[in-house]
């Protein structure tokens, strides 16, 4: 039990467009969904917060206009990239907190994100 | 703020050595968790263990042993009998609460090379 899925598990995209990410739960109900960023070669960096029906919560220095947030459901979580630009490469993980358990959180597999 | 130490870089070790990743981690919390992840090059992170701060009992399963010692913030892994399978980046990690919610800080990572 407790699987994270994400999708595309990578991406390849061209300057200046939008990519989403989709997360989400397959087996339970995830009242807090987390994104994570991990450029190459070194940690996982908390890049905003979401919970299911109210605003992302971001981290200082991540832009929320251009790393929007969806948590539509207490199953799916969706992180769209706008504008996309080759800084913006990187590997992008999220994780799942389940209602029941307030310390756990599932991970996804990550998506690689590639902008030419 | 919390914080999470993992002094080793990388590290090369011979099949079948023993090997020990150091975890010190910082925290005003009297109740935290802590975590060790194993990411392999795939990049999919594999949960190894959650301790919560009231818990310092050692824990063993199979060639993986932790020591959790509250009196040097400290939370080492040891894997015996180091095969090349081991070979990954592994991350230590610390859940805090924030306000009403809790955060995952991860330590920067040592990478491990197991070789024949």
């Amino acid at each position: 039990g407790a699987v994270v899925s994400q999708h595309p598990s990578w991406v390849i995209c061209k300057s200046g467009t939008s990519v989403k990410i989709e997360c989400r739960s397959l087996d339970f109900q995830a009242t807090t969904m987390f994104w994570y960023r991990q450029f190459p070669k070194q940690s996982l960096m908390l890049m905003a917060t979401s919970n299911e029906g109210s605003k992302a919560t971001y981290e200082q220095g991540v832009e929320k206009d251009k790393f929007l947030i969806n948590h539509a459901s207490l199953t799916l979580s969706t992180l769209t990239v706008t504008s996309a630009h080759p800084e913006d490469s990187s590997f992008y993980i999220c994780s799942a907190r389940p209602g029941f358990s307030y310390n756990e959180q599932f991970f996804g597999p990550g998506t690689r994100l590639t902008v030419l | 703020a919390q914080k999470v130490t993992q002094a080793q870089t990388e590290i090369s070790v011979v099949e079948k050595e023993d090997v020990t990743l150091d975890c010190v981690y910082e925290t005003r919390d009297t109740t935290y968790y802590l975590f060790w992840y194993k990411q392999p090059p795939s990049g999919e992170l594999v949960f190894l263990i959650r301790r919560n701060s009231f818990d310092e009992q050692n824990e063993i399963s199979g060639r993986y042993s932790w020591n959790f010692q509250k009196s040097t913030s400290s939370f080492n892994f040891t894997i015996t009998a180091s095969q090349v399978v081991d070979s990954a980046v592994y991350f230590c990690a610390l859940s805090e609460r924030v306000g009403t919610a809790s955060k995952l800080t991860f330590g920067t990572g040592t990478r491990l090379q197991v070789t024949l």
